[in-house]
């Protein structure tokens, strides 16, 4: 049972443009959401994260939104740049005491083109 | 800060044998975690320490595994006669662990493949 979901395995977009990485999930106890971005051969690196009391946290290029009623977040990178591509994780977690404990979608594969 | 080192970066093993990996978190980081991630899929958690008390195991993690963090510093994760599904990507990471609210913010290193004949 996939609490955190991505449905989109890939994207490929223009430098320049914006990106839109979307993420769902179903467990209403996530009150924290994390993205991460992942180059090959090394390990998922924090990027930007956003608590549901918030609708939109921002950090330079990177804006993620939520929408707790729909259960979806987003992440928005404007403008694109070919250095963004990598693969991005949507990440969860609950407090309560497991404010440790992530769990991730599968992730999306973003390609940016020159 | 040197990040969050792992060692071997790929192992490759025959079914049935014995493996260890090597983890150390960044130095002042008291949290530490193991995941797991196979193709196609995200990070799976698998266990979580704070200093040297292992405070959490996934129903993932079989009695197969084990894993230690002796003196609250660097960790190991073993796994006993190992088994084609065990093939994946572990990573490691740690946290400040000082959020007891909030998000806790996970650096991950750059994980041992394993990869199970």
């Amino acid at each position: 049972d996939q609490q955190v979901k991505q449905n989109s395995p890939s994207l490929s977009v223009q430098e320049g443009r914006i990106s839109i990485l979307n993420c769902d999930y179903t467990n209403s106890m996530f009150d924290y959401f994390l993205w991460y971005k992942k180059y090959p051969a090394e390990g998922p690196t924090f990027l930007i994260s956003i608590s549901s009391i918030k609708d939109k946290n921002e950090d330079g290029r990177f804006t993620v939104f939520l929408n707790k009623s729909a259960k979806h977040l987003s992440l928005h990178i404007v403008p694109s740049q070919p250095g963004d591509s990598a693969v991005y994780f949507c990440a969860a977690s609950a407090q309560g005491g497991s404010n440790y404990k992530l769990t991730f979608g599968k992730g999306t594969l973003l390609t940016v083109n020159p | 800060d040197t990040g969050v080192s792992q060692d071997p970066r790929h192992k490759i093993t025959k079914r049935g044998q014995n493996v260890t990996f090597r983890c150390d978190p960044i130095s002042e980081h008291n949290r530490l975690y193991w995941y797991r991630q196979t193709l196609g899929q995200g990070p799976e958690f698998l266990t979580y320490f704070q200093n040297e008390a292992q405070l959490e195991k996934s129903r993932l993690l079989s009695d197969r595994f084990s894993a230690e963090r002796p003196k609250g510093s660097f960790s190991t994760l073993e796994i006993q006669r190992t088994e084609q599904g065990d093939s994946a990507m572990y990573l490691c990471a740690s946290s400040l662990g000082r959020a007891r609210l909030g998000i806790e913010k996970l650096f991950f290193g750059s994980g041992t493949q394993l990869s199970v004949l």
